[in-house]
C-alpha cells in the first residue's frame, strides 16, 4: 500500500522569505499524481499545486513550486516571498492511477503547520 | 456560484444516535468522496461513489453509511456503531472526464459526540 510521510509537524518562516516543506512517499507504481493542499484556519481544503509523475518538469503556480524527485520518492513544496495569508496546515497527497486507485482516492500525509512571522 | 456545500457546519450527537451529514455539489462531477480528519492523522477515506446508485467502502467505513440517489448529493450517516465519531468530516468531488483530475473539497462538518 502507498504511504505519504510529512516529517515536519511545524515550520516557521519570516514574511517575504522562502520556506520548503518536505514530503516523501512510498509506492511501487510508476504512474501517479501528487498534490499539495492548503488548509487555513477556516479548514477549507484548497489545492495549491499538482504534479503528474510522468512529467519530469517541476510544477509551478505563482509563488509555489515543487521539487519532484521520482527516484527518491520526494515531493517538496517551496513557497517564495511568504505572505501572512500563507499561514495554514499543508498536506501532501498521493493518488494512484493503478490497482490501488479506489475510485481516485487521495492518500494524505499528516500535515505540516506553517506559521508566517511578520 | 459553482461549488460544494456541506451542512451543518457543526453537529452534536448524543450517544446511540444516528446523524446524517449533507454534501451537495453543483459542479456536475461524477465522483464524490467522504473523508474523516483527526488531529495528527491527515485525512482518511470513508466512502466513495463514482456514479449514481453506486458506492464503495473506503479505508474506514465501519460505522458509516452513504447513499447516492442523485448526482449532486452524497449524504453520510454516522451510525451508533461508530465508536469514536468525533472528528472533522470533509466531502469532495471530482470530474472523471476532466483532464485536471483534481478533487475539490467542501467546507467540512465538525461532529462532536456529547
Amino acid at each position: 500500500a502507498q504511504t505519504v510521510t510529512q516529517s515536519q509537524p511545524e515550520m516557521s518562516v519570516q514574511e517575504a522569505e522562502t520556506v520548503t516543506l518536505s514530503c516523501t512517499y512510498d509506492t511501487s507504481e510508476s504512474d501517479y499524481y501528487l498534490f499539495w493542499y492548503k488548509q487555513p484556519p477556516s479548514r477549507q481544503m484548497i489545492l495549491v499545486i499538482r504534479q503528474e509523475a510522468y512529467k519530469q518538469q517541476n510544477a509551478t503556480e505563482n509563488r509555489f513550486s515543487v521539487n519532484f524527485q521520482k527516484a527518491a520518492k520526494s515531493f517538496s513544496l517551496k513557497i517564495s516571498d511568504s505572505q501572512l495569508g500563507d499561514a495554514a496546515m499543508y498536506f501532501c497527497a498521493y493518488r494512484s492511477l493503478g490497482y490501488y486507485n479506489q475510485g481516485g482516492k487521495l492518500i494524505f500525509g499528516q500535515g505540516t503547520e506553517l506559521s508566517v512571522k511578520p | 456560484d459553482g461549488g460544494i456545500t456541506q451542512s451543518p457546519k457543526y453537529l452534536f450527537r448524543k450517544e446511540g444516535q444516528n446523524v446524517t451529514l449533507s454534501c451537495e455539489q453543483n459542479l456536475n462531477h461524477d465522483a464524490m468522496y467522504w473523508y474523516r480528519q483527526d488531529p495528527g492523522q491527515g485525512l482518511r477515506l470513508i466512502y466513495y461513489s463514482q456514479i449514481v446508485n453506486d458506492f464503495q467502502k473506503g479505508d474506514i467505513a465501519e460505522g458509516y453509511s452513504v447513499s447516492r440517489e442523485k448526482k449532486e448529493s452524497f449524504p453520510l450517516t454516522v451510525t451508533s456503531a461508530q465508536k469514536n465519531p468525533t472528528a472533522f468530516y470533509l466531502c469532495a468531488s471530482r470530474s472523471r472526464a476532466s483532464s485536471t483530475d483534481t478533487q475539490y473539497f467542501g467546507p467540512g462538518t465538525r461532529l462532536t459526540v456529547l
